[in-house]
């Protein structure tokens, strides 16, 4: 059974472009997050969605991040336009609402903004 | 607002040393609380805890919850290379929201 795939692995952005991340969560999942981990803030929640509907996204730092759930097998995070503030490693986690609480975590972008 | 904090924020130890790790929390609606390691790439899953006072082990690894008291630990007995890493703890709400601590950064000295 595949885990939770991420793309890209790693982006090297200029300041002021776009940047899009995806994320598979695993077939059957029904919660999902998108996290951010740098060495100074530890690992942050963004946002999360039950059942493709956000429900919190008080951790998206300003409007220049937005995520998106259209079914229940990808999401996407964006970031217009891209700062070298938002240099970070980008996790995706999926889980089973009500179910073992256990978090499955892709494998991470690391995203690099110059 | 949610706040979990960990301590120490990092320990060097020898190996064989046992080590006790720190968890405390406040959030709203606790459902249950998990540890994780993360060596250098994405977190693995190693405990979730739901009731006070039972402990879960696994190998040298245990871990207990005290839900009067907000607080946690995570103890490694018998320490190991291989046991260093970051290891982070994460309170989940009844709402299935997860927060994480910034970890305690455990280094073992062969």
């Amino acid at each position: 059974d595949a885990g939770v795939i991420q793309s890209p692995r790693h982006e090297v952005t200029e300041m002021g472009q776009e940047v899009t991340l995806r994320c598979k969560p695993i077939s059957g999942h029904n919660s999902l997050f998108w996290y951010r981990q740098t060495m100074m803030r530890g690992l942050e929640l963004l946002i999360y969605f039950n059942n493709n509907v956000p429900i919190d996204d008080s951790g998206m730092p300003e409007d220049r991040f937005s995520a998106k759930m259209p079914n229940a097998s990808f999401s996407t995070l964006k970031i217009q336009p891209s700062e070298p503030r938002d240099s970070a490693v980008y996790f995706c986690a999926s889980s089973l609402r009500g179910g073992g609480g256990e978090l499955f975590f892709g494998e991470g972008s690391r995203l690099t903004v110059l | 607002e949610d706040k979990v904090v960990q301590s120490p924020l990092s320990l060097v130890v020898h190996e064989g040393d046992t080590v006790t790790l720190n968890c405390s929390y406040e959030v709203t609606n606790f459902r249950s609380l998990l540890w994780y390691k993360q060596e250098k790439k994405a977190p693995t899953f190693l405990f979730m805890l739901t009731s006070s006072g039972i402990e879960k082990k696994s190998g040298r690894l245990s871990s207990i919850l005290d839900k009067k008291e907000l607080f946690s630990i995570l103890n490694i007995t018998a320490t190991q290379t291989g046991d260093s890493a970051i290891y982070l703890c994460a309170p989940r709400h009844r709402d299935d929201k997860i927060i994480f601590g910034k970890g305690t950064r455990l280094h073992i000295l062969p």
